[in-house]
């Protein structure tokens, strides 16, 4: 189906180990972001791309990795997770700048 | 830098009343504003955008916002809530021409019967 979705739903690891979000589209979109979903923070962003091979730091980097090989995919690393990284974790994409397409998001629990 | 306050974290109204959600931004640049809403365990979907030109806009479901430049606002408003409105609705903005966006922290409507 087209669209944006992010696996796993859920996720429940231990501090320190290293966790891979992932987020895929069908669209072709160029750009891709991640925010996370704290509360009384509302979303804020982490990492974005412009393009394959192409990435920028967000708002809140520190702690994780990017890649983008492929224009569909934008997976998110924790290296090395910490409980302050327990939150939702959202995917979006865009073309037209102005509307940004959002998965369903990733709850991931660092224990 | 961009920023965004919403008033207000949890918001009550009967069905049938008056939506009011709050929203003021600070931009250096003429900003570009967005209402997303969130229902439960999903992602967030865009119910409006201004961008250039009215000043009024109207969304999906009845919604629309209008984007005060003298009082750095853009409330969100509908004239009679509906149960299937009760949401965490969330106000954004991006300078011109930058495609990140800044999200207020949200604000959760409830509708009561």
């Amino acid at each position: 189906d087209a669209g944006i979705t992010q696996s796993p739903r859920y996720k429940i690891t231990e501090t320190g180990r290293q966790v891979t979000l992932m987020c895929h589209q069908t669209w072709s979109h160029s750009y891709m972001f991640w925010y996370r979903q704290d509360l009384g923070h509302g979303l804020r962003l982490i990492y974005y791309s412009a393009a394959a091979d192409i990435t920028d730091k967000g708002e809140v980097p520190d702690g994780y990795v990017v890649s983008r090989s492929k224009t569909e995919n934008f997976p998110l690393t924790l290296e090395s997770a910490t409980r302050s990284q327990t939150s939702v974790y959202f995917c979006a994409s865009s073309e037209r700048w102005e509307t940004q397409y959002f998965g369903p998001g990733t709850r991931l629990l660092v224990l | 830098a961009q920023s965004v306050t919403q008033l207000g974290s949890h918001v009550s109204v009967s069905e049938g009343a008056l939506v009011l959600l709050r929203c003021n931004y600070s931009s250096s640049v003429p900003p570009y504003l967005f209402w997303y809403v969130q229902y439960p365990n999903q992602g967030l979907q865009l119910l409006l955008k201004y961008t250039t030109g009215a000043t009024l806009v109207k969304g999906i479901n009845g919604f629309e916002a209008e984007f005060k430049k003298s009082e750095t606002s853009f409330h969100l408003t509908k004239p009679s809530a509906h149960m299937s409105d009760a949401a965490e609705y969330f106000c954004a903005v991006s300078e011109a021409g930058r495609r990140a966006l800044t999200f207020g922290s949200g604000t959760r409507l409830q509708v009561q019967p």
